[in-house]
């Protein structure tokens, strides 16, 4: 079985401040894990993802996550929040062993202020 | 360019009134899903296909279906729609399983 849990419904940052929305998940094989953005009725956009390889993954718009296999974490970061990263945010989780079903956690909802 | 396409945005059907939504997509993706996501919820997937491979999630009500006629279209038929099924349903593929999935943006379904 997998899962993910994103603990925090909400996070508020000041823009110009760094920002952390948290990820953790649970997979039985090795992990595929994503993030994805959400704005105001529209479909998920996606952001990053890490497969294998470095921790540190590098995606869209300054965004970065940093996988920690012995914390099962996968935190999306970013340097320096702007009011324009306001939205909601998903992780997902696929097991390597568990073909065609990703598992999205509650999401997140960024508000950065200005 | 658009690559997953979602037609119509907004759709409002009746109580008990047959619904057809579709998904078209540009990418050549194998996989295509449907997911119903209700008030910012968390994604919830209905089925997917893989190629011609129809996947139905155990929990997926009877009263959701769903075609692909060919590799660039899907179709998700809701048979007789109760209150319950108004939600947003996102239209996503990927080219293997362990891809990134890209979504449509949506359609808005409303039951009266």
């Amino acid at each position: 079985a997998q899962s993910v849990a994103q603990p925090e419904d909400q996070v508020n940052v000041a823009e110009g401040n760094p920002l952390t929305v948290k990820c953790t998940y649970s997979v039985s094989g090795n992990p595929y894990l994503f993030w994805y953005v959400q704005y105001p009725n529209r479909g998920l956009q996606f952001l990053l993802k890490y497969i294998t390889g470095d921790n540190l993954v590098k995606g869209s718009y300054g965004f970065e996550a940093e996988f920690n296999k012995s914390q099962t974490s996968f935190h999306l970061k970013k340097p320096s929040a702007l009011v324009s990263d306001s939205a909601l945010y998903f992780c997902a989780v696929r097991d390597d062993g568990n073909a065609g079903k990703s598992t999205f956690g509650d999401g997140t909802t960024l508000t950065v202020k200005p | 360019d658009a690559m997953v396409i979602q037609n119509p945005r907004y759709q409002v059907t009746q109580f008990g009134k047959p619904v057809t939504l579709s998904c078209s997509q540009t990418l050549n993706h194998n996989v295509m899903y449907w997911y119903q996501q209700k008030s910012s919820q968390a994604p919830k997937l209905l089925f997917h296909y893989y190629d011609k491979d129809f996947n139905n999630e155990a929990d997926t009500p009877d009263n959701f279906q769903s075609r692909r006629p060919n590799t660039s279209f899907c179709f998700l038929d809701i048979r007789s729609p109760g209150l319950g099924d108004a939600a947003m349903y996102l239209c996503a593929t990927s080219r293997g399983f362990t891809d990134t999935q890209y979504f449509g943006p949506g359609t808005r379904l409303t039951v009266l």
